[in-house]
């Protein structure tokens, strides 16, 4: 399969805690995209990749979230001393440039 | 700033029925248009999507989509639905340059009735 992957596809954590996700994102595809959609709503855009250059992050990312994407390959997202408030499905996309972004299947994260 | 606006948080239908998803949007530039079919525990895929030429868009699973600017407007449509077209659909806009983020609409769960 040569799809966009995430990993873990669910995590169950205790607030307090950190922890990370990883994106493996469709091979030759050198934009890659973090978003995190709550119940009931769309996804939210969080960070962007060019190659291994993190040119934009949302207000929305606060201080506690860190994204990196050595090589330009796989990209992870880590969230420091999780609050309940950061359950939410974070989604993984890529694109080769103009158009078109490949979700993958995303992690659902809950806080307790 | 971009927004979308999806006029309808949930549509239920017959099947074979036609429906139609209704998506407005709000920006100062041109914009990117595109639909995104969301199932159950997972991840979005692709409908369609306008970029540039014909304002009407056909995408996979026989839906279409007609691009509106003076309206700015970028409805979904199909003819007649099937129970496997029960789901979550996202509208969404992006820029031309830059990171070409997504902004995605609120989403309408599309409910299909035997």
């Amino acid at each position: 399969d040569t799809g966009v992957s995430q990993n873990p596809r669910h995590k169950i954590t205790k607030r307090g805690q950190n922890v990370t996700f990883r994106c493996d994102p469709i091979s030759e595809h050198n934009r890659l995209y973090w978003y995190r959609q709550t119940l009931g709503q769309g996804p939210e855009f969080l960070t962007y990749f060019q190659n291994e250059a993190q040119l934009e992050k949302s207000r929305l990312l606060s201080d506690r979230f860190s994204a990196e994407r050595p090589k330009g390959s796989f990209s992870t997202l880590e969230i420091q001393r999780t609050e309940q408030g950061d359950s939410a499905m974070y989604l993984c996309a890529s694109s080769p440039a103009v158009g078109e972004q490949f979700f993958g299947p995303g992690t659902r994260l809950t806080v307790l | 700033a971009q927004s979308v606006t999806q006029l309808d948080s949930q549509v239920p239908v017959f099947e074979e029925a036609p429906v139609e998803l209704r998506c407005n949007y709000s920006s100062s530039v041109s914009v990117y248009l595109f639909w995104y079919v969301q199932y159950p525990n997972q991840g979005l895929q692709l409908l369609l999507k306008y970029l540039s030429g014909s304002t009407l868009v056909k995408g996979i699973n026989g839906f279409e989509a007609e691009f509106n600017k003076s309206q700015t407007s970028f409805h979904l449509r199909k003819p007649s639905v099937h129970i496997s077209d029960t789901a979550e659909y996202f509208c969404a806009v992006s820029d031309l340059t830059g990171a070409q983020k997504l902004v995605f609409g609120q989403g309408t769960r599309l409910t299909i009735n035997p």
